[in-house]
This record gives structure tokens, C-alpha cells and sequence, in this order.
């Protein structure tokens, strides 16, 4: 099956830094999406990217799906942006595959 | 809308107890999916319904683990007998199509003693 790997697999920020997360995936995909694991463990959809290039507030996102990889950033961190970030893929169907996280900490 | 609505939020059971996890979806999404998220494994999927039918079972770890959807707006997952090595945090997830994505329920953290 597909894989899909994240980095870095932890992160440690001060409070108005900027952050990019990646995930990289193994083969071609239909779609892409960003989730974000707050503290209290509510997984909350980002973006829903295939393609192309979101923005909302200060998050945007990135996804070339040819190089089969997409990119997350923050900008002017703040504390409740820490917990955990996933990108999930799929190839097929609807079942979307899950990469590893990034646990992000930011400090005030 | 409510979003998607799970219950219990907590369950704690002893081993060899059946165990029964509910999950309400956004009305009108078409698609249901039931993940399990351990520390060891992360967020694995476990089963996902289209139009309230299964169509991919392969992640349900053995015959001990059961999941139904009898109608559009409510689907169980169940475990009997239930074991230490099932604790985890289930969650439930709905979507129209995949045109805007997944929505998650609050998730129930199910503990074996």
C-alpha cells in the first residue's frame, strides 16, 4: 500500500515563529488532506488539497502532487497551535491513509 | 449540524465484556468510516461504509470486532469479548463524496482492565 512520511516527526517553537511541516507519499493520489490533533485529542480537518495552494488565516497549505509531496505552514505560531499534524492520502476510493503526525509544541 | 456524534466518550470494561461504541454522521454525507488511534500504531483505519453498505473490512483486527450501519445516520462498532490489547481511541468519521473532506466525531477512549 502507500506510504506516507512526515517531518519532522517533532517540533518545538517559540510563540510567533513560523513552521513548515512536509508529507511525503509514495505514489500518485486522487486526495490529500491536512488535519490538526489538538491537546483535548478533537482531530479537526485543515485542508482538503489534491492540488494547489490554500490559505486560511495563518495557515497555508501546498500540494505538488507530481514530486507526490505537500507542505503545511504556520505562520506567527501561538500556543493553540500546538498538538499533533496529520496528512492523510488517497489513492483509491475513499479510504484515506494516515501518516505518522508531527507533534508541535509552541512555547510562550 | 452537530457534526458527527459518538458515544460513549469514555468507556472502561473488563476484559472479556462486550463492548458496543455508537456513531451518529452529518446528515446527508454518504461515506462512514471507523478508525482506531494507539500510541504504538497511530490512526488506523478499521472499516468504512458507503450508502450505509461495508466495502472495506480488511482493517478490522479479528472476528472478535463487528461494525454495522443499519440505517444513513447510525452505525456501531462492536467488540466481544473485548481484550487489554483493544484500548484504544475510536473514532468515527463521515464524509460527503471527498469533496470537502473528512469530519471527525469527538472520538470514545475505550479502556480493557
Amino acid at each position: 500500500g502507500i506510504q506516507v512520511e512526515q517531518s519532522p516527526p517533532d517540533l518545538i517553537l517559540q510563540e510567533g515563529a513560523n513552521s513548515t511541516l512536509r508529507c511525503n507519499f509514495s505514489d500518485s493520489v486522487n486526495n490529500l488532506q491536512w488535519f490538526h490533533q489538538n491537546p483535548w485529542g478533537q482531530l479537526i480537518n485543515l485542508f482538503y488539497i489534491p492540488s494547489g495552494t490554500k490559505q486560511n488565516g495563518r495557515l497555508s497549505a501546498t500540494t505538488v502532487a507530481t514530486e507526490r509531496y505537500s507542505l503545511l505552514y504556520i505562520s506567527s505560531s501561538q500556543t493553540t497551535d500546538s498538538g499533533v499534524y496529520f496528512c492523510a492520502v488517497e489513492r483509491n476510493g475513499q479510504n484515506f491513509v494516515f501518516g505518522p503526525g508531527t507533534r508541535l509544541s509552541v512555547l510562550p | 449540524d452537530a457534526g458527527v456524534i459518538q458515544s460513549p466518550r469514555h468507556e472502561v470494561t473488563e476484559m472479556g465484556q462486550e463492548v458496543t461504541l455508537r456513531c451518529k454522521p452529518i446528515s446527508g454525507h454518504d461515506y462512514l468510516f471507523w478508525y482506531r488511534q494507539t500510541m504504538m500504531r497511530g490512526l488506523e483505519l478499521l472499516i468504512y461504509f458507503n450508502n450505509n453498505v461495508p466495502i472495506d473490512d480488511s482493517g478490522m483486527p479479528e472476528d472478535r470486532f463487528s461494525a454495522k450501519m443499519p440505517n444513513a445516520s447510525f452505525s456501531t462498532l462492536k467488540i466481544q469479548p473485548s481484550e487489554p490489547r483493544d484500548s484504544a481511541v475510536y473514532f468515527c468519521a463521515s464524509s460527503f463524496l471527498t469533496v470537502s473532506g473528512y469530519t471527525f466525531g469527538s472520538g470514545t477512549r475505550l479502556t480493557v482492565v
